[in-house]
């Protein structure tokens, strides 16, 4: 497709269940990265992807949370026993390539509801 | 002190005039800069990048720089109702060797007819 698309555009779970979200970045672009925004925190970094690697973990805010990528292309964010404090929309973004000075171009997000 | 600082606003211009965005931060080795507009409901949308010292235009937006300073601004010339939404300024810190950034908490801007 012509942008980054994300899928589910919401997601209404109930506390303690299991949530995957997909993010499937523009055609060739290398990067890829998950943050997540929410009210009062403002947008945050949670991953970064180069290929299938992901050499930057550091935003992950706890271990319910992991990230993969497979064939350099989707990305799946997984949360597990998910909690009210998960409530956020998460954003996916590519940029062409990995390094510095790469413009990121956003996907709609997924808004996360955990009743 | 936060990374990366915006006054939230509301900053309020008349159509026509020049709105002026300001963002500082704290990181000196921060290499690049980054403008996103955000319509209320929707993603960050990417409107201006800026990496070495002094201005870059595109079209009726001009980002400047000055790191000396550590600071980053956005003009937005013969605004216009539309341009109304969250201007958030993101720095990818000097910090990381990967592309991450850092947003500040946005600038929210009303352009009244």
């Amino acid at each position: 497709g012509a942008g980054v698309s994300q899928s589910p555009s919401n997601k209404v779970t109930e506390k303690g269940k299991d949530v995957e979200l997909r993010c499937d970045p523009i055609s060739g672009h290398t990067a890829l990265y998950w943050y997540r925004q929410s009210l009062g925190q403002g947008l945050e970094f949670l991953i970064y992807f180069q290929g299938n690697s992901a050499p930057d973990k550091s935003g992950l805010p706890s271990d319910r949370f992991s990230a993969e990528r497979t064939g350099g292309s989707v990305s799946t964010l997984t949360i597990q026993r998910t909690q009210q404090e998960d409530s956020a929309v998460y954003l996916c973004a590519s940029s062409l390539a990995g390094g510095k000075n790469q413009p990121q171009h956003f996907g709609d997000g997924t808004r996360l509801s955990i009743l | 002190q936060k990374e990366v600082e915006q006054n939230s606003g509301p900053l309020s211009v008349p159509e026509g005039a020049i709105a002026s965005l300001n963002c500082t931060y704290s990181d000196r080795g921060s290499q690049s800069f980054f403008w996103y507009r955000q319509y209320s409901g929707k993603s960050p949308e990417l409107i201006m990048f800026i990496y070495s010292n002094g201005d870059k235009e595109d079209g009726r937006f001009t980002a400047q720089l000055n790191k000396a300073s550590q600071y980053v601004s956005l003009l937005i010339r013969d605004s216009q109702p539309s341009d109304s939404a969250t201007y958030l300024c993101a720095v990818n810190p000097g910090s990381s060797n990967t592309g991450k950034l850092i947003f500040g908490q946005g600038t929210t801007l009303q352009v009244k007819p």
